[in-house]
């Protein structure tokens, strides 16, 4: 079946540098969808991809998705401590989705 | 947040005693989702409903049972409750009507349910 894979698992950045958290998937896409979890929270939608190489920003968090639609990036710059949490990317077709296990972002202060 | 409670919020039980967990939306939703999320294992489909009466199984499904009478509520039904079956559970729900997104299936989740079969 599907699978999506996300690297890394942990993510510890220094507040102010930027970082990137990536997805692959085993084959090819419909579009990509992101989410984020805060700690002890639920998971919450961010954004959708859906055409290849198709490049959205959202603030200081921006997210690329693959010319093969099969990959996908979250690039934050200047992280802030509002950005702790796990990003979990899910790749699917229509209403059923496949999570990646999600990058945990920690940020020192 | 979209309209989705989940019931109970916390619970501990014993190996082998049935457990339900609810997830009741107000939000008319055709698609119903129950995920399980363990550490290093994100969030892991257990069983879908695209309809009243009309489930299918996801990929971690042995041992979990569904039911959706009406479209406000999905059941999820542990027969005969493991310790591996430790874990948080999420339900979401989706629908092509909401367009936040492109394509409209965004998922949005309820609280969670941390179940403990001990």
């Amino acid at each position: 079946g599907q699978q999506v894979m996300q690297i890394p698992q942990y993510q510890h950045v220094q507040e102010g540098e930027d970082f990137t958290t990536y997805c692959n998937s085993s084959t090819t896409l419909s579009n990509i969808q992101w989410y984020k979890q805060r700690p002890g929270g639920h998971p919450v939608f961010l954004i959708q991809l859906v055409k290849s190489g198709e490049v959205k920003k959202q603030k200081r968090l921006t997210f690329q998705f693959g010319e093969a639609k099969k990959n996908s990036s979250l690039h934050i710059t200047a992280t802030q401590t509002t950005d702790v949490g796990t990003y979990f990317c899910a790749g699917g077709n229509d209403y059923k989705l496949s999570f990646g296990a999600g990058t945990t972002v920690t940020v020192r202060a | 947040d979209a309209g989705i409670t989940q019931s109970p919020r916390h619970k501990v039980t014993e190996t082998g005693t049935p457990v339900t967990l609810r997830c009741h939306q107000t939000e008319n939703h055709r698609y119903m989702y129950w995920y399980r999320q363990d550490p290093g294992h994100g969030l892991r489909l257990i069983h879908y409903s695209y309809g009243v009466k009309d489930t299918d199984k996801g990929e971690v499904s042995d041992g979990y049972s569904v039911s959706r009478s009406k479209t406000e509520d999905f059941l999820l039904t542990l027969e005969s409750a493991t310790s591996s079956q430790t874990s948080v559970y999420f339900c979401a729900i989706s629908d092509s009507g909401r367009r936040a997104s492109a394509t409209g299936y965004e998922q949005y989740f309820g609280p969670g349910t941390r179940l403990t079969v001990t």
